[in-house]
């Protein structure tokens, strides 16, 4: 059965902190690999992965891909009160024209 | 959330009634998803569609319906609501079934059963 699994589920910060989010999963034919930000209402992209060891940035935040230890990281430096949301993770996998997300990681920030 | 709708944001009803969500969109894209999210499960497909009249199971499918008649219309049904489909519905869509910048998610339905 395919699986995605983040952790941790919970994590709070104080303001300025750096956070490590993790992303493992067990997929037939992995094709890509998709991190999303949730504040209240519906989740926004925020990356897309296909190829290990390329790093994705965006100004604080940051992605990579390891497909041989099937896990991806995002990275948060200087966290702000604004980075508070539920960072989520999603896999695509050939054949499938659907993503397949885990639990999800709530992260507070705190002033 | 440009392009994408979903109607009504909030519902309160009672068990054993049917209940339908909508989402409509103006991007004609030809997948539309229904997925559920409750707190420590993430996001859960529920159904989803390939094509008009085009629909497939997802993983949490039993006691969800769905139909599409139109391109930009995809309705989920509730046949007799429980206690247990208490949860926030999200409807996404995607040109190429989420190989390319995934989905675009609507608003969500927060939906309440008593």
């Amino acid at each position: 059965e395919d699986k995605v699994v983040q952790s941790p589920l919970s994590l709070v910060v104080h303001e300025g902190d750096t956070v490590t989010l993790n992303c493992s999963y067990e997929v037939t034919n992995f094709r890509s690999l998709l991190w999303y930000k949730q504040e209240k209402k519906a989740p926004t992209f925020l990356f897309m992965l296909t190829s290990s060891g390329i790093e994705k940035k965006s100004g604080r935040l940051s992605s990579i891909l390891d497909k041989k230890e099937l896990f991806s990281i995002l990275n948060i430096t200087a966290t702000q009160t604004g980075d508070s949301a539920i960072y989520l993770c999603a896999v695509n996998y050939q054949g499938a024209q659907k993503l397949v997300f885990g639990q999800g990681t709530r992260l507070t920030i705190n002033p | 959330d440009a392009g994408i709708t979903q109607s009504p944001r909030h519902k309160v009803t009672e068990t054993g009634t049917p209940v339908t969500l909508r989402c409509h969109q103006t991007e004609n894209h030809r997948y539309m998803y229904w997925y559920r999210q409750d707190p420590g499960h993430g996001l859960r497909l529920i159904h989803y569609s390939y094509g008009v009249k085009d629909t497939d199971k997802g993983e949490v499918s039993d006691g969800y319906s769905v139909s599409r008649s139109k391109t930009e219309d995809f309705l989920l049904t509730l046949e007799s609501a429980t206690s247990s489909q208490t949860s926030v519905y999200f409807c996404a869509i995607s040109e190429l079934g989420g190989t390319s910048y995934g989905y675009t998610f609507g608003s969500g339905t927060r939906l309440t059963v008593v």
